[in-house]
């Protein structure tokens, strides 16, 4: 399956910064990648659909100017919080998809203070 | 739309009990079904999957069968370890456009010694 990095994995910010994730595929070219957002005990929320050399689409619900997402190559997507408030503070899970099977990154947590 | 039913646990065994956790859904069309597993910290691994009605997958010693009649996918082990302790997604992914993926709550599995 597909290898999938994400940087960092862990950051700490203070409430009115923006900070950005980057999503990686390590060994296969994605045109399209995939960013989640887990809470504490609960499942995955997919929040866009991310498209290489396009823009992304948001599922509903989700701010695409405080959530922006950038596919500038096969291989690198990311995803840039804006003006963090504590209520961000998550789990951020990215993904690319390989024929039927979507294979996910390890995750960020993000802590926003 | 497409959605997902899983016990939502915490389930504890003991090491070498047998275990089952169940997995129903609701999706239009013919999507493909997952199992996918968290350890703590860390993001999802594919487990096992089945892309069509009949299909076991298999991998660890876990297996799961796609049951249309019932719209289930249940994970069954036979003998589980310590090291399976963990959190199990149930997720299903239509099969056309984005092939977007619907995950259940997730259960959580404590296996003691």
């Amino acid at each position: 399956g597909a290898v999938v990095s994400q940087h960092p994995s862990w950051v700490i910010c203070k409430s009115g910064t923006s900070v950005k994730i980057e999503c990686r595929s390590l060994d296969f070219q994605a045109t399209t990648m995939f960013w989640y957002r887990q809470f504490p005990k609960q499942s995955l929320m997919l929040m866009a659909t991310s498209n290489e050399g396009s823009k992304a689409t948001y599922e509903q619900g989700v701010e695409k100017d405080k959530f922006l997402i950038n596919h500038a190559s096969l291989t690198l997507s990311t995803l840039t919080v804006t003006s963090a408030h504590p209520e961000d503070s998550s789990f951020y899970i990215c993904s690319v998809r390989s024929t039927d099977t979507q294979y996910f990154g390890p995750g960020t947590r993000l802590t926003v203070l | 739309g497409n959605s997902v039913t899983q016990m939502e646990g915490p389930v504890t065994l003991s090491e070498e009990a047998f275990l089952t956790i169940n997995c129903t859904y609701t999706a239009t069309g013919y999507p493909s079904l997952f199992w996918y597993v968290q350890y703590p910290g860390e993001g999802l691994q594919l487990l096992l999957k089945a892309t069509k009605a009949d299909d076991k997958g298999s991998n660890k010693g876990f297996e799961a069968t796609y049951r249309k009649e019932t719209t289930s996918f249940h994970l069954e082990k036979g003998s589980v370890q310590v090291s399976d302790s963990a959190v199990y997604f149930c997720a299903l992914s239509d099969t056309w456009g984005y092939q977007k993926v619907t995950f259940g709550i997730g259960t959580k599995l404590q296996v003691i010694p």
